[in-house]
């Protein structure tokens, strides 16, 4: 089955700076990838999503690039603000069955 | 629309006691999903129904765990006998029956069992 590997488990940044988080999968097949913030005491929220016919999103001050060959992608969050400050997700869905398979999550923080 | 809703938002019960977590999808979903949150091995896949029927039950851990979706807009999660090792936070999900879309999560219920 679809496995999904998710780096730093961690990470600080100043605010203003770039954020990025990278994630692998296993299954060649994936062609949906969401990525999630979770803010505490609260339940994942969709953020951005990428399926596998395309490359780049972006949204704002948030992207996410796919590297279908590689089987990896990865969360770009540019201008950090402190709200930003949150764990982050990112997950993975293969035809044919409805199943997210979710990273272990990295939790952001953006330091004032 | 107010979301997916689950209840209670935090129960704590003693070991050997039944606990029933609750979930009202998103209206006109098709699919509901459970999930546990926890430190050690992050958000895992329970099991999950389409249209009120059990597709996928591989990641309910043990007898112990059951669920059930008697109509489109309820669905319950139940462990007995529960466990000190059950403590996490149990997320019920929905969504749309579509190629690919995203699955919208309800607030969390937090069991602790001591």
């Amino acid at each position: 089955g679809e496995n999904v590997e998710q780096h730093p488990s961690t990470l600080s940044v100043q605010e203003g700076d770039s954020a990025v988080i990278k994630c692998t999968y296993s299954d060649s097949a994936s062609n949906y990838f969401p990525w999630y913030k979770q803010e505490l005491g609260k339940g994942p929220q969709l953020i951005i999503d990428i399926r596998s016919n395309v490359g780049e999103k972006k949204d704002q001050r948030i992207a996410v690039t796919l590297n279908k060959t590689a089987k990896h992608f990865s969360l770009h969050i540019t201008e950090t603000q402190p709200e930003d400050s949150a764990v982050y997700f990112c997950a993975a869905k293969t035809p044919g069955t409805y199943k997210y398979i979710f990273g272990t999550g990295t939790r952001l923080k953006v330091l004032a | 629309d107010a979301g997916v809703i689950q209840s209670p938002r935090h129960e704590v019960t003693e070991m050997g006691q039944e606990v029933t977590l609750r979930c009202k999808p998103i209206s006109g979903h098709d699919y509901l999903f459970w999930y546990r949150q926890t430190m050690m091995r992050g958000l895992e896949l329970l099991i999950y129904f389409n249209n009120n029927v059990p597709i996928d039950d591989s990641g309910m851990p043990e007898d112990r765990f059951s669920a059930k979706m008697p109509n489109a807009s309820f669905s319950t999660l139940k462990i007995q006998p529960s466990e000190p090792r059950d403590s996490a936070v149990y997320f019920c999900a929905s969504s749309f029956d579509r190629v690919v879309t995203e699955a919208f999560f309800g607030q969390g219920t937090r069991l602790t069992v001591v």
